[in-house]
């Protein structure tokens, strides 16, 4: 059964970088490895996807090495609003499984 | 902007009624999602959707049925509401082979 687990929580401090880890089994080289932010008594937000290596965008990157057995959300420079839950999402191509990680709740102190 | 919608914020029902969450997007998206959401457990699919009258079971199907009569409209419907299935209710669309979901803001059901 495919399991993607992540840190419970993280503290970090305003500018500072934050990257918070996906540990998934049994991902396939096209499988797809997305993350969502959630404020509270909202629906999950996208922030980004890929399937290897690096992929960057204007708010975040994403790291997938080449073992494909975790993910890395790098978030530069977080400032208080970024306080939110994270959780990654493993879509296993070619199927119709969709995982969510645990989620991982930030605090971003002043 | 994508937009979903869901048709209630708040729900309240009692033991054994059945229960309809409806779900919009204005997106033609082909893809429609229902998860459920419960503090400790994260997100759980119960069902998805990847056409009109296409579905496929979730990790968490059982006491749930969905209907997609429309590309746009996808339905969840809880034949005999029970306690355990008090929960936040989250919908999202999708377009094909974009990986990329947009969820509508959540129904918070209460089954007494």
């Amino acid at each position: 059964l495919a399991k993607t687990t992540q840190p419970i929580s993280m503290d970090s401090y305003e500018g500072q970088e934050v990257n918070i880890t996906c540990s998934h089994n049994n991902i396939a080289t096209n499988d797809y490895i997305t993350w969502y932010q959630q404020f509270p008594s909202q629906g999950p937000r996208f922030i980004i996807q890929g399937y290897k290596t690096k992929v960057t965008n204007e708010v975040a990157s994403l790291f997938i090495p080449a073992d494909r057995k975790s993910s890395t959300l790098s978030l530069p420079r977080v400032s208080l609003s970024d306080t939110a839950v994270y959780y990654c999402l493993v879509a296993y191509s070619g199927t119709y499984k969709y995982i969510f990680g645990t989620g991982t709740r930030l605090k971003v102190l002043a | 902007d994508v937009k979903v919608t869901q048709s209630s914020r708040y729900l309240v029902k009692r033991t054994g009624e059945k229960v309809f969450l409806e779900c919009v997007q204005d997106m033609d998206h082909e893809n429609m999602f229902w998860y459920r959401q419960d503090p400790g457990l994260g997100l759980r699919l119960i069902y998805f959707s990847y056409d009109v009258k296409m579905k496929e079971k979730g990790d968490i199907p059982e006491g749930y049925s969905v209907s997609r009569e429309k590309k746009e409209r996808f339905s969840l419907i809880l034949e005999s509401a029970s306690t355990n299935q008090t929960s936040m209710y989250l919908c999202a669309s999708e377009g094909e082979g974009s990986y990329e979901q947009y969820f509508g803001p959540g129904t918070r059901l209460t089954v007494t």
